[in-house]
């Protein structure tokens, strides 16, 4: 069974304090990890999406990482702004279709 | 106008009403699914549909029950339901459910809460 693991459940940064997020992962036959950003009350917005390790993507501060296991979400300089949840998902053949499965999300909180 | 929009926004129904959620998605897309999302719970996956047929049901209780009249719009028919299904429930929309690198693209969601 595909498993998504993301840590810290919430983190709290001074503005400009830079940090990691973290996803493992567990799949058979990865086809393609996604981030997304989730502000409260609304639904996931896509930020990024990686399909091979060794590849990056870059958001103004956000920068996605993959390797075989895992994948990281770098905040450089983080604004009050960028307090939300972030939510990290795989994407693997299941029978005819691609699924996708999400990780529990890690509650981002920057403080002016 | 949004890509993926979701109607109504906030719910309140009692256990013997039946309620319908509705979605509706402008992005040109073949695939549309239904998620609910419950608080220190992941997105669960409950319903996905590919050119207007169902290709995934994720074992839902049939007290949910899906609609799909065409490629842009889904409905989620609710009946009998339990204070337990409260929660955010999520409609996106992904070019094909098929293809690889199906990115998907969501709903602000209904928050529905159950007497």
């Amino acid at each position: 069974e595909d498993q998504v693991t993301q840590s810290p459940e919430a983190l709290r940064l001074q503005e400009g304090e830079s940090s990691s997020l973290n996803c493992s992962y567990t799949v058979s036959g990865l086809r393609g990890l996604f981030w997304y950003r989730q502000d409260p009350g609304k639904g996931p917005e896509f930020l990024f999406t990686l399909y091979s390790a060794g590849e990056e993507k870059e958001k103004e501060r956000l920068k996605a990482t993959l390797t075989k296991k895992e994948s990281f979400l770098h905040i450089t300089a983080p604004k009050p702004e960028d307090s939300a949840t972030y939510l990290c998902a795989v994407q693997a053949r299941s029978g005819g279709y691609q699924k996708v499965t999400f990780g529990i999300g890690t509650k981002l909180q920057v403080i002016p | 106008e949004t890509g993926v929009t979701q109607t109504p926004r906030h719910l309140v129904m009692g256990m013997t009403n039946k309620k319908s959620l509705k979605c509706e998605q402008h992005l040109g897309h073949n695939a549309m699914y239904w998620y609910k999302q419950s608080a220190k719970k992941p997105l669960e996956l409950m319903f996905v549909y590919s050119l207007e047929e169902r290709v995934e049901n994720n074992s839902v209780p049939s007290r949910f029950s899906p609609e799909c009249p065409n490629s842009s719009h889904l409905f989620l028919h609710l009946h009998t339901l339990q204070p337990e299904d409260s929660a955010l429930y999520l409609c996106a929309s992904s070019q094909s459910d098929r293809l690889a690198k199906n990115i998907q693209y969501f709903g602000a969601g209904t928050r529905l809460s159950v007497l």
